[in-house]
């Protein structure tokens, strides 16, 4: 049983233009959402974060999107970079559990 | 100024083989993982410890052992080893005083039994 999905496998994106990254749950209990991306041979990287409290987190680039009653978050590269080619996964977690719940990742392709 | 590091990068092995994997952290965090990312790119947790002790063990074979000597190792000692344990390894750290969710990630360490 995925709790945590990302339906797109991969993604191709033109320098400059918007990524948008999407990842769905279905338990209700998971109350932090966190995204990382990860680059081969490499572990992943922790990238932005989003309490369920809030609906939106900004760093830079990056933006992720909560929508809590769909239970559906996002994450918004805008303008992509080649640097941001990589697999990026989708995590949750319930408070309390100490372990994140991994989505199985999507990879995103910038080309120039 | 490596934040968590695993070692070896790299693990070839023979089936009934006993082998360790190492993990140390340098965050000063409180809270350490294992996770395995299998073939089919499912990144699933294995143990967690907090201040050295197990705090998860989701359903794992008693072959792996994990074993927390100080907060910043956690070593992954798996006896017996078996081809189904291929896989990537990954360790990860946390602090509980700041967030418990979010995860910092070692390099992997690949496993290959053949």
């Amino acid at each position: 049983d995925q709790q945590v999905k990302q339906n797109s496998p991969s993604l191709s994106v033109q320098e400059g233009r918007i990524s948008i990254l999407n990842c769905d749950y279905t338990n209700s209990m998971f109350d932090y959402f966190l995204w990382y991306k990860k680059y081969p041979a490499e572990g992943p990287t922790f990238l932005i974060s989003i309490s369920s409290i809030k609906d939106k987190n900004e760093d830079g680039r990056f933006t992720v999107f909560l929508n809590k009653s769909a239970k559906h978050l996002s994450l918004h590269i805008v303008p992509s970079q080649p640097g941001d080619s990589a697999v990026y996964f989708c995590a949750a977690s319930a408070y309390g559990t100490d372990k994140l719940i991994f989505g199985t990742g999507t990879r995103l392709q910038v080309f120039p | 100024d490596t934040a968590v590091s695993q070692t070896p990068k790299y693990l070839v092995t023979q089936m009934g083989n006993d082998k360790s994997i190492k993990c140390e952290q340098n965050l000063g965090h409180d809270t350490m993982y294992w996770y395995k990312q299998d073939s089919k790119k499912f990144l699933k947790i294995m143990f967690s410890y907090n201040n050295k002790e197990l705090i998860i063990n989701e359903t794992v074979p008693n072959r792996f052992s994990p074993k927390s000597p100080d907060k910043a190792h956690l070593n992954l000692h798996i006896n017996s080893l078996e081809l189904g344990d291929s896989a990537v390894y990954f360790c990860a750290s946390s602090s509980r005083e700041t967030s418990t969710d979010t995860q910092y990630f070692g390099p992997g360490t690949r496993l290959t039994v053949l």
